[in-house]
């Protein structure tokens, strides 16, 4: 039972490139989020999807995309990678709209 | 806007030596109180849930209660094995989509 996944677990890219974090859910949970973590800022929600095909902006949104085809998936892609989206971005499943989220393992990104 | 304050930012414990750790809140609405424990390296792990002023939770050495401005997180007895970083998040009764909003975490090191 993987529970919740993403990939890769580390990546390194250059301001202007396109790149995409993957992320994967074993348990069929409706909701899935990507967060992303700053020292002094906690963990912001970039963008959240209640089911496949429909997602909804969090708090920090700017320069992010996301789409959900899938129960399943939801990766998160870059579309021009800027060194102030370096962070470590985490995805999180919740089988409700109340329930508790569920964390993956997170993806440290490094923009140079 | 909903804020969580968490305090102290860092705490650093003997083995045996109980403490508290606090969440402060502002929320239009409070929907549900959650804490996370999150190791380095690692994606949050969920604890608790709190819903109404009053309310405990308890698991092993740790025990979560709240007021309608706060809540705590009490360790008793700690262990090494209990640090980590604790985090606590705020879900409002306004908006869709179990929208979390975390405060930036107590890290706690328990020493022998």
């Amino acid at each position: 039972d993987a529970g919740i996944t993403q990939s890769p677990r580390y990546k390194i890219t250059e301001t202007g490139r396109q790149v995409t974090l993957m992320c994967h859910q074993t348990w069929s949970h409706s909701y899935m989020f990507w967060y992303r973590q700053d020292l002094g800022h906690g963990l912001r929600l970039i963008y959240y999807s209640a089911a496949a095909d429909i997602t909804d902006k969090g708090e920090v949104p700017d320069g992010y995309v996301v789409s959900r085809s899938k129960t399943e998936n939801f990766p998160l892609t870059l579309e021009s990678a800027t060194r102030s989206q370096t962070s470590v971005y985490f995805c999180a499943s919740s089988s409700s709209s109340y329930n508790e989220q569920f964390f993956g393992p997170g993806t440290r990104l490094t923009v140079l | 806007e909903d804020q969580v304050t968490q305090s102290p930012e860092a705490l650093r414990l003997q083995e045996g030596e109980s403490s508290s750790l606090n969440c402060s809140y502002t929320v239009s609405g409070l929907r549900g109180l959650f804490w996370y424990r999150q190791d380095p390296g690692k994606g949050p792990e969920f604890l608790f849930t709190l819903y109404s002023a009053g309310e405990e939770k308890e698991k092993e050495r740790l025990k979560a209660t709240l007021t309608k401005k706060e809540s705590f997180l009490h360790i008793t007895a700690p262990k090494p094995e209990d640090s980590a970083t604790y985090l606590c998040a705020v879900q409002a009764m306004t908006g869709g989509g179990n929208k979390l909003t975390f405060g930036t975490g107590t890290q706690l090191k328990v020493e022998l």
